[in-house]
């Protein structure tokens, strides 16, 4: 089975740059999702195709990807940002999360 | 809209069994495989098994390969998780998940509690 692993606190002030980055030999060639969890609820991908975004998701997110790594990047990290964010891919029918990244903006 | 609706959770005792379902709306639920994510209390999310489309094929992570088992009834647009031989970790809200190649729409999750 595969891992992804990601720090688990990111910090910034409301405006900065915050970057999330998920490790894992998977992502070499498959690609990464990226989920925002909010306390209470579900789920809600912001970044497919490691750098693709879903329509009604706000500009100042975006993905990239460079070898084992992925990047998530909030620029101009807003207070309603701060949440849960986990990253995810999927090989040889093993799908697996990252252990979670709590980003705090204040 | 894509609407999924997790039912079944509940309170049950080590080594017991439940069946969990999730009520699919607003798309061809024949058309699209499924999966089963949970989270413990206070954790991460951990991806539980997947069905295709057809039922055809199903995946599982090792943590509950064996004791659950996925399937769907697509004339119901419902799929179901059976939990065998449940733990007291596999405590968590268990949410079921439609993904496809750009888009990823999930229920709001029924909470499982294992525990005597």
């Amino acid at each position: 089975s595969y891992e992804l692993t990601q720090p688990s606190s990111v910090s910034v002030s409301p405006g900065q740059t915050a970057r999330i980055t998920c490790s894992g030999d998977v992502l070499a060639k498959k690609y990464a999702r990226w989920f925002q969890q909010k306390p209470g609820q579900a789920p809600v991908m912001v970044i497919y195709k490691d750098s693709e975004r879903p329509s009604g998701i706000p500009e100042r997110f975006s993905g990239s990807s460079s070898g084992t790594t992925v990047t998530l990047t909030i620029s101009g990290a807003q207070v309603e940002d701060e949440a849960d964010y986990y990253c995810y891919s999927a090989a040889d029918n093993n799908w697996v999360f990252g252990g979670g990244t709590k980003l705090t903006v204040l | 809209q894509v609407q999924l609706v997790e039912s079944g959770g509940g309170v049950v005792q080590p080594g017991r069994s439940l069946r969990l379902s999730c009520t699919a709306s607003g798309f061809t639920f024949s058309s699209y495989g499924m999966h089963w994510v949970r989270q413990a209390p206070g954790k991460g999310l951990e991806w539980v098994a997947v069905i295709w489309y057809d039922g055809s094929k199903q995946y599982y992570a090792d943590s509950v390969k064996g004791r659950f088992t996925i399937s769907r009834d697509n004339s119901k647009n419902t799929l179901y998780l059976q939990m065998n031989s449940l733990r007291a970790e596999d405590t968590a809200v268990y949410y079921c998940a439609r993904e496809d190649s750009s888009s990823s729409h999930w229920g709001q999750g029924t909470l499982v509690t294992v525990s005597s």
